[in-house]
């Protein structure tokens, strides 16, 4: 099946500081999402990818959609506190009758004020 | 963000009881989704369910029973439960099939 190779596990950073993640895959995808989730909550979404190499920023979130489609990056600029979080990657396929999402196991990120 | 609400959001069962989770979504959304999160595995896609009808069943034990009589409600059933069951399980729903999910905040149940 479809497995998304999440990295780094985590994250140690100083606020102020950029923040990149990524993730790969053998697989091909259709969709590419970032989710947060913090702690005791469920995943929200952050940012949705849907072209080959399409970048995409919201705030000081970059996110770029490889152009194999088999991988993916977010970006966080200027950290702050409330950027720690579990942030997840997820690439869904679109055809067929397969539509379900794969997961990363997640970037663990903490930022030291 | 209350887009998709989810009760009770802490459970504690015995093996033996049967309980139920509920989910609601207020997106106007056509599919819903149940999903587990267990420590340090990515999240599982349990059951699918587009226009109230099942589309997924990843192979999940019969001690879950999902129901959804409507695009809005989802329940989870649960019975007989295994201490292994215990994890965070999480709502999602979409559009449709095709687009982004969007999370619930999860009932995190811990099966004694």
């Amino acid at each position: 099946g479809q497995q998304l190779n999440q990295s780094p596990q985590s994250m140690f950073i100083q606020e102020g500081e950029d923040v990149s993640m990524n993730c790969t895959s053998s697989s091909i995808f259709n969709t590419w999402l970032w989710y947060k989730q913090d702690p005791g909550e469920g995943p929200v979404l952050l940012i949705a990818l849907y072209k080959a190499g399409e970048l995409t920023s919201n705030g000081r979130l970059t996110a770029q959609f490889g152009i194999t489609r088999k991988d993916g990056f977010l970006n966080i600029s200027a950290s702050i506190p409330s950027d720690v979080g579990i942030y997840f990657c997820a690439g869904q396929l679109v055809g067929g009758s397969n539509y379900k999402l794969t997961f990363g196991k997640g970037t663990l990120l903490t930022v030291n004020p | 963000e209350t887009g998709v609400t989810q009760t009770p959001r802490h459970l504690v069962m015995g093996m033996t009881n049967k309980k139920s989770l509920k989910c609601e979504q207020h997106l106007g959304h056509n599919a819903m989704y149940w999903y587990k999160q267990s420590a340090k595995k990515p999240l599982e896609l349990m059951f699918v369910y587009n226009f109230k009808e099942q589309t997924e069943n990843n192979s999940v034990p019969s001690r879950f029973s999902p129901e959804c009589p409507n695009s809005s409600h989802l329940f989870l059933h649960l019975h007989t439960l295994q201490p292994e069951d215990s994890a965070l399980y999480l709502c999602a729903s979409s559009q449709d099939e095709r687009t982004p999910q969007y999370f619930g905040p999860g009932t995190r149940l811990t099966v004694t």
